[in-house]
Order: structure tokens, then sequence, then C-alpha cells
């Protein structure tokens, strides 16, 4: 099974500057499709998970430009550009590259 | 405008069987690519995936459950139902049904708002 390990697991960030949250993968989650699917959700107190971002960098529909993903292969990357209010909660990533699907442990981002 | 929403008991003793049934709209799940399953998370924790069955009836198991979960679809009734045996308190969790696009996001794309299920005598 695929273990995902996030970093950190509490971020305090002060409004209008950046975050950035780590995603490792035990193995690589390069499918043999060649796309690789490392996911990113969003859950706000008290809400469902949200999509923000999938196969590694793509934005799904609604999410604002001031998230983006990054990595490759077993690193990958969150970054918040400049954090609102509105961005507290917990995120998750998570493959489906290979089953069973698994997800990370959560980073929880919270306000200064 | 895709929507889902899970139903079942909310409270379960230890060792009998949960039913839960997630009814979606907004899309078919005779619809290539589209795929539909469930996640758990017990309560100040992580999310768990459970199952996932596909527009082909293709499905998936969680291996850590081994055999006490069943996912099944009724395509007419837009609806998708997971069969958990042998509950324990352990499994006092809210339990989410989302909507997976195979060839679009490979990634749940889609959630309800969850169910929370108590397992206690």
């Amino acid at each position: 099974d695929i273990v995902m390990t996030q970093t950190p697991l509490s971020s305090p960030v002060t409004l209008g500057q950046p975050a950035s949250i780590s995603c490792r993968s035990s193995q690589s989650l390069v499918h043999s499709d060649g796309n690789t699917y490392l996911s990113w959700l969003q859950q706000r107190p008290g809400q469902p998970p949200r999509l923000l971002i999938y196969k590694i960098s793509n934005r799904f529909s609604g999410v604002p430009d001031r998230f983006s993903g990054s990595g490759a292969g077993t690193d990958f990357t969150l970054k918040i550009s400049r954090v609102e209010a509105e961005d507290v909660g917990v995120y998750y990533c998570m493959q489906a590259t290979q089953f069973p699907l698994t997800f990370g442990g959560g980073t929880k981002v919270e306000i200064k | 405008q895709i929507t889902l929403k899970e139903s079942g008991p909310t409270l379960v003793k230890p060792t009998q069987t949960l039913t839960l049934t997630c009814t979606f709209s907004g899309f078919s799940l005779s619809t290539s690519g589209v795929g539909v399953g469930w996640i758990r998370q017990p309560p100040g924790k992580a999310l768990e995936w459970l199952a996932l069955i596909y527009w082909d009836d293709d499905k998936r198991n969680s291996p850590f459950l081994k055999n006490r979960l069943t996912i099944t679809k009724d395509t007419s009734k837009n609806q998708v139902v997971l069969t958990m045996t042998n509950m324990d308190p352990v499994d006092t969790a809210t339990y989410y049904c989302a909507r997976f696009a195979y060839y679009g996001s490979g990634s749940f794309d889609d959630w309800g708002q969850g169910t929370l299920v108590t397992v206690s005598s």
C-alpha cells in the first residue's frame, strides 16, 4: 500500500502571507498510463472535503488561483500564495494511482 | 449541478450490519469514466477510503476492512449502497460518498455532506 506523509501537521500563517504543505508518497505515483494521480483536498471546519488540485497541478473548477500544486514522483507541494481567512481548515493529499486509495494525515492551516 | 446525499442510520449496535445509501443527481453512473466512492472520517481524524464502484460495475474495496464491505449500484435510481458488516465502536465516523471522475480529474471531485454513524450498545 502507498503511504502518504504530510508535513507539517499544523501551519500557523499570517493573513496575506504564503503557506506551503508537503506530501511524500512511499512509492512513485506515476501510473502506467503516464498520469500522476495526486490530488489535494481542502476541508473547512464542519464541512465535507472539497477538491482543490488534481493530477499534481491542475486547479479544479472554481478554485482560486492563489492555490497551486507542484511536484513529481514521490514529492509534492501545495502552495497558497496569500492566505485568506476562508483558507482555514485541514488540507489532505490523496493518491489514486494504485488501490487502495490513500490519504495523507492532513495539515491544519490556521491564522496566527 | 451535481449533488450527492448520504442516508442511513445514525446509531448502530456492535455486531450489526450498517447499510448506507448515496443518492445523487447531476450525473449518471452509466456514463463511461464515472464512479462513486465511500470515504469515512472518525471524529477528529483523517480521511479513509472504503470502496469505489465504476460505471462498468467494476468494484474495489479497502483491504483493511477485509470482507466486511459490499458496494452496489442502482443506475436507474441514481443510488449507490454500501453495506458494512460486524460494526464495532471503532467504526464510528462520518461517512461520505463522492463522485470519482476516472477520465477527468482522476479524483473525488464532488462530495456529499456526510452522515455521522455512531456504533454503541
